[in-house]
């Protein structure tokens, strides 16, 4: 079975520090993965998405990840926080099961 | 483009009341989903449309709840009677995929629900 495992529920940092928000899956074939972004009172949104094109994906404000197939994992990073990245992002897996899985989420907040 | 426009943003009511949540999906999507999200259990998928066509039903969790599509453009969650367990943020997400399992969603705002 599918499965989407978020290792933190909460990362705090400082602005100007790296963001790194980390995520591993369980699967029996190539899924695709998604990390969503949830501000406050808002749905959530695509950060980026990895289709195996690249393992390397760029998403949107600077966030990437990085597909490790060995580590069964596809963890979030940015290289220096900002105060509006605040929020809380999801991992999520879709593929052959025709169901999207989502994490639980990691609340991420950054201190000025 | 508008995104996926929910409507009300915030419904308040009481045990018993029937309760209308509406959704209009970004044009030209032909998949629509109700997820439910609360702290306890997250993110739920409750239905999932395609073309109108309810495809997946699986995650609704009983007879008080239903969901339409009457035309591409407009679906409905209805719950009646509600109850307070049933308090929680309501989204609506489209995509323009037919296998939208291996495509990005887009979310809506949500409706907050408050069953008192």
């Amino acid at each position: 079975a599918q499965s989407v495992t978020q290792l933190d529920s909460h990362v705090s940092v400082s602005e100007g520090t790296p963001v790194l928000l980390r995520c591993n899956y369980s699967s029996s074939y190539s899924p695709s993965l998604f990390w969503y972004v949830q501000h406050p009172n808002k749905g959530l949104q695509l950060l980026l998405k990895y289709t195996s094109a690249a393992t390397l994906v760029k998403g949107i404000n600077g966030f990437e990840a990085e597909f490790k197939k060995s580590e069964t994992s596809f963890h979030l990073t940015k290289p220096s926080a900002h105060m509006s990245d605040a929020a809380e992002y999801f991992c999520v897996a879709g593929g052959a099961t025709n169901k999207l899985i989502f994490g639980t989420g990691t609340l991420l907040a950054v201190q000025p | 483009d508008a995104g996926v426009i929910q409507s009300p943003r915030h419904e308040v009511t009481e045990m018993g009341q029937e309760v209308t949540l509406r959704c209009k999906p970004i044009s030209g999507h032909n998949s629509l989903f109700w997820y439910r999200q609360t702290m306890m259990r997250g993110l739920e998928l409750l239905i999932y449309f395609n073309n109108n066509v309810p495809i997946d039903d699986s995650g609704m969790p009983e007879d008080r709840f239903s969901a339409k599509m009457p035309n591409a453009s407009f679906s409905t969650l209805k719950i009646q009677p509600s109850e307070p367990r049933d308090s929680a943020v309501y989204f609506c997400a489209s995509s323009p995929s037919s296998t939208p399992y291996n495509s990005p969603l887009h979310f809506g705002n949500g409706t907050r629900l408050t069953v008192t």
